[in-house]
């Protein structure tokens, strides 16, 4: 069935340094490719998207890169900061245009 | 504040017992996304309506149904209520039919089954 398969499931580093988050997907028809934030308490907010036709995004400190053939993808901060300490989710449209899959999430926790 | 209204934000209540969670989504927004996040789990793709017809299900139990009116909020009935159902229930909006644009969560239902 759909899967999505996040790693790792906890990530501490320096403030400053960079931290990566991978994903993996089962589904060949997965087309577009969100992450999401999730800070404490509080409700998920996208923080940037690929879709397939595209093999990197960049935003600012954040940047997302697609492999299409090995089926995975990757979150990319750079300088972190304290305010990037949440957990991400990964997700990936499914092979139902309607459904959305999550990975199951990545606290990232930033060490001053 | 992305625009999406949930509420109850706090539910308490005894095992098999029936709740109702309500969701307003984003003006504009026409499908409206249920999911189940237990603790320090991940998000659980529950249901998805698009105006006001069912256009994806995930792993929704038979206890749990969805439907979205004509004024597009929707709400989540749960039934026969489990200790293992206590979690946080969000909803989520967005403007298209298919799963390809960004989704607008609530702040969500924190559900406590005792």
């Amino acid at each position: 069935g759909e899967n999505v398969e996040q790693h790792p499931s906890t990530l501490s580093v320096q403030e400053g340094d960079s931290a990566v988050i991978k994903c993996t997907y089962s589904d060949s028809a997965s087309n577009y490719f969100p992450w999401y934030k999730q800070e404490l308490g509080k409700r998920p907010q996208l923080i940037i998207d690929i879709r397939s036709n595209v093999g990197e995004k960049k935003d600012q400190r954040i940047a997302v890169t697609l492999n299409k053939t090995a089926k995975h993808f990757s979150l990319h901060i750079t300088e972190t900061q304290p305010e990037d300490s949440a957990v991400y989710f990964c997700a990936a449209r499914g092979s139902s245009a309607s459904k959305i899959i999550f990975g199951s999430g990545t606290r990232l926790s930033i060490r001053p | 504040d992305s625009g999406v209204t949930q509420t109850p934000k706090h539910l308490i209540t005894a095992t098999g017992q029936r709740v109702t969670l309500r969701c307003s989504p984003r003006s504009g927004d026409l499908s409206v996304y249920w999911y189940q996040q237990s603790l320090d789990q991940g998000l659980q793709f529950l249901i998805q309506y698009y105006n006001g017809e069912e256009r994806a299900k995930g792993n929704i139990l038979e206890r749990f149904s969805a439907q979205q009116f004509p004024d597009l909020h929707s709400e989540l009935n749960l039934s026969s209520l489990e200790l293992g159902d206590s979690a946080l229930y969000f909803c989520a909006s967005s403007v298209g039919e298919r799963a390809a644009y960004e989704q607008y969560f609530g702040p969500g239902t924190r559900l406590t089954v005792t």
